[in-house]
């Protein structure tokens, strides 16, 4: 069945360095992805997304890399500050079924070191 | 500020009781989601409703219901409510087009005592 985990629970990151979170899919009929990121007390929040027919993303200080070969997905955030801690959560949508029924990771908790 | 409304935004009940969560999705959004979010897990789909009739079915309880009114709020109606039902309850809306992003509200705390 689908199934989308990510590789590490919890990452810990100095302020301003770049973080890099990971996510692997099962879903080969997966074609569009999302990055969400969740902060103590709020809905998940739409970071940037990504088709299956691009390999890379761009957004401001994100940066989605997609490798279907391995069914791979990460996000990039260049120079963490602080108002990037948060529990981040891939998601992928096999878009053929027709109804959107994202299927989420269990998410990664970023914090920042200062 | 996600333009999707969910009230109340805390509920606290007890066992055995009916509660009613309620939706607005952003406006020109024809997709309401239901998700439910338990304590250090993460988001479980319910349920799907597009421009008034359901779409899609997750996990969802048979103690748990939906609807999407003409006006495209939504409500979530949950019966018989059992100490595990505690968690957060999460609207998102989508325009209809696929292959577009779900934006989340900030959710209906529900907790069953």
């Amino acid at each position: 069945g689908e199934s989308v985990g990510l590789h590490l629970p919890t990452l810990s990151v100095q302020e301003g360095d770049n973080s890099i979170i990971n996510c692997a899919y099962s879903n080969s009929a997966s074609d569009y992805f999302i990055w969400y990121k969740q902060e103590s007390g709020k809905g998940p929040q739409f970071i940037i997304d990504i088709r299956s027919n691009m390999d890379k993303r761009q957004g401001q200080r994100v940066t989605v890399l997609l490798n279907k070969t391995v069914k791979h997905l990460s996000l990039q955030i260049a120079a963490t500050q602080p108002g990037d801690s948060a529990v981040y959560f891939c998601a992928e949508i096999p878009i053929i079924q027709g109804a959107q029924k994202l299927v989420f990771g269990q998410g990664t908790r970023l914090t920042i070191n200062p | 500020d996600s333009g999707v409304t969910q009230t109340p935004k805390h509920l606290i009940t007890a066992t055995g009781q009916r509660v009613t969560l309620r939706c607005s999705p952003r406006s020109g959004d024809l997709s309401v989601y239901w998700y439910q979010q338990s304590l250090d897990q993460g988001l479980q789909f319910l349920i799907q409703y597009y421009n008034g009739e359901e779409r899609a079915k997750g996990n969802i309880l048979e103690r748990f219901s939906a609807q999407q009114f003409p006006d495209l709020h939504s409500e979530l109606n949950l019966s018989s409510l059992e100490l595990g039902d505690s968690a957060l309850y999460f609207c998102a809306s989508s325009v209809p087009a696929g292959g577009s992003p779900l934006h989340f509200g900030n959710g209906t705390r529900l907790t069953v005592t």
